[in-house]
């Protein structure tokens, strides 16, 4: 099956700096690639996503890249804000429905 | 456009009891997918269901889990004679039908078994 790994698990940031979280897959199959943010004791939120026929998507402050020939896509942020703070998780999706997710990125915006 | 409902938000049982959590989709959503999602790490597939159908249940532990997406009502993941490792939070999503990428979640249901 898919297998998604993220890092950095944990990122400190100033504020008004950007910060970047990366993952990889292992299934060439994948062809769509959400970005998740979850608050503490909250819901995850879909805050982007990029198909597999598209190399990078833009979201004002939000961007994704994606490299299907090396497999893995990249979050980044610019301008932190500390309502940033969150766990951020990428996923990949195989089957047309099934979502693999990575372990999650800490993201610490400092004030 | 009320999201999708997950209830109980908490749920506390004894080992050895019954664990009925219930996810009730968007309004016009007909797929639900249940995750797992175990203390400080990602959200593991568990199940997808249609309407009256389980369309994939790779991600379900072979004893004690069930899930239904009956035609009238919520869907329902039980879990039977529940153990401590069972404690993490539930979440649930839901889907158009034809668009099963578009997964909404639920607030999920925070299971801890004492």
């Amino acid at each position: 099956g898919e297998n998604v790994e993220q890092h950095p698990s944990t990122l400190s940031v100033q504020e008004g700096d950007s910060a970047v979280i990366k993952c990889t897959y292992s299934d060439s199959a994948s062809n769509y690639f959400p970005w998740y943010k979850q608050e503490l004791g909250k819901r995850p939120q879909l805050i982007i996503d990029i198909r597999s026929n598209v190399g990078e998507k833009k979201d004002q402050r939000i961007a994704v890249t994606l490299n299907k020939t090396a497999k893995h896509f990249s979050l980044h942020i610019t301008e932190t804000q500390p309502e940033d703070s969150a766990v951020y998780f990428c996923a990949a999706e195989t089957n047309d429905y099934k979502l693999s997710f990575g372990a999650g990125t800490t993201v610490t915006v400092r004030a | 456009n009320a999201g999708v409902m997950q209830n109980p938000r908490h749920l506390v049982r004894r080992r050895g009891q019954e664990a009925r959590l219930r996810c009730s989709p968007m309004k016009g959503h007909s797929h639900v997918y249940w995750y797992r999602q175990l203390p400080e790490e990602g959200l593991k597939f568990m199940v997808y269901l249609q309407k009256e159908n389980i369309i994939d249940e790779s991600g379900m532990p072979k004893e004690r889990f069930s899930a239904e997406f009956p035609k009238e009502g919520p869907s329902i993941l039980r879990i039977q004679q529940v153990v401590r490792g069972d404690s993490a939070a539930y979440f649930c999503a839901s889907s158009p039908a034809g668009q099963a990428h578009e997964q909404y979640f639920g607030p999920g249901t925070r299971l801890t078994v004492t």
